[in-house]
């Protein structure tokens, strides 16, 4: 049974520090989306991959996220400096061609 | 832009009752339309999703209708159960695959 991975599952830091979390799409998936929530609030976009090739990312605090493919098992998220108010879920989810996404368990993170 | 309008934002229902949820989107481009329900903690799983050449599709106590002219789409729960309880996403997806677009989820509790 295929799945989307991502690590780490959670992740405590402090404010000012980097961080990177990973995700491994499902085999054969074309399209990887990076999602944002917060307390069961719905699904902020953040960035998306088609066959690698970033397509948006417009939902990204420019300044200081950053998204990439750097092979196609393997898309990050990286956050430098980290801030509280960054303090949310992050979902990966991936996808082929036109059809329903599927998605990574998260990963928590709490910027202290 | 595009975007998807979900209602209602919270639903409770007592076990056994129908419960229905409903969108409605803005881009007549949009193709696919996928549902997802997300339990407390965990990751958002597809549940049904429906094509635009489709006007109803159904499975086991869930069903999905689709309105292309008026551009409106709901999930139906029939008979339903407290293992119903989760927080349900619409989306539509938009000619291409490239890009959903989700609802701001609709919180669904069910009382025994």
């Amino acid at each position: 049974d295929a799945r989307v991975t991502q690590t780490p599952r959670d992740k405590v830091t402090e404010m000012g520090q980097e961080v990177t979390m990973r995700c491994q799409p499902i085999l054969g998936h074309n399209t990887v989306f990076w999602y944002r929530q917060t307390m069961m609030q719905g699904l902020e976009l953040l960035a998306y991959f088609r066959n690698r090739a970033p397509l948006d990312d417009s939902g990204m605090p420019k300044d200081r996220f950053s998204a990439e493919m750097p092979d196609a098992t393997l898309a990050t998220l990286k956050i430098q400096p980290s801030e509280p108010r960054d303090s949310a879920v992050y979902f990966c989810a991936s996808q082929l061609g036109g059809r329903g996404q599927f998605f990574g368990p998260g990963t928590r993170l709490t910027v202290l | 832009g595009e975007n998807v309008e979900q209602h209602p934002s919270t639903l409770s229902v007592q076990e056994g009752d129908s419960a229905v949820i409903k969108c409605t989107y803005s881009d007549s481009a949009s193709n696919y339309f996928p549902w997802y329900k997300q339990e407390l903690g965990k990751r958002p799983q597809l549940i049904i999703d429906i094509r635009s050449n489709v006007g109803e599709k159904k499975d086991q106590r869930i069903a999905v209708t689709l309105n292309k002219t008026a551009k409106h789409f709901s999930l139906h729960i029939t008979e339903t159960q407290p293992e119903d309880s989760a927080v349900y996403f619409c989306a539509a997806i938009h000619t291409g695959g490239f890009k959903t677009i989700f609802g701001a989820g609709t919180r669904l509790f069910v009382k025994a």
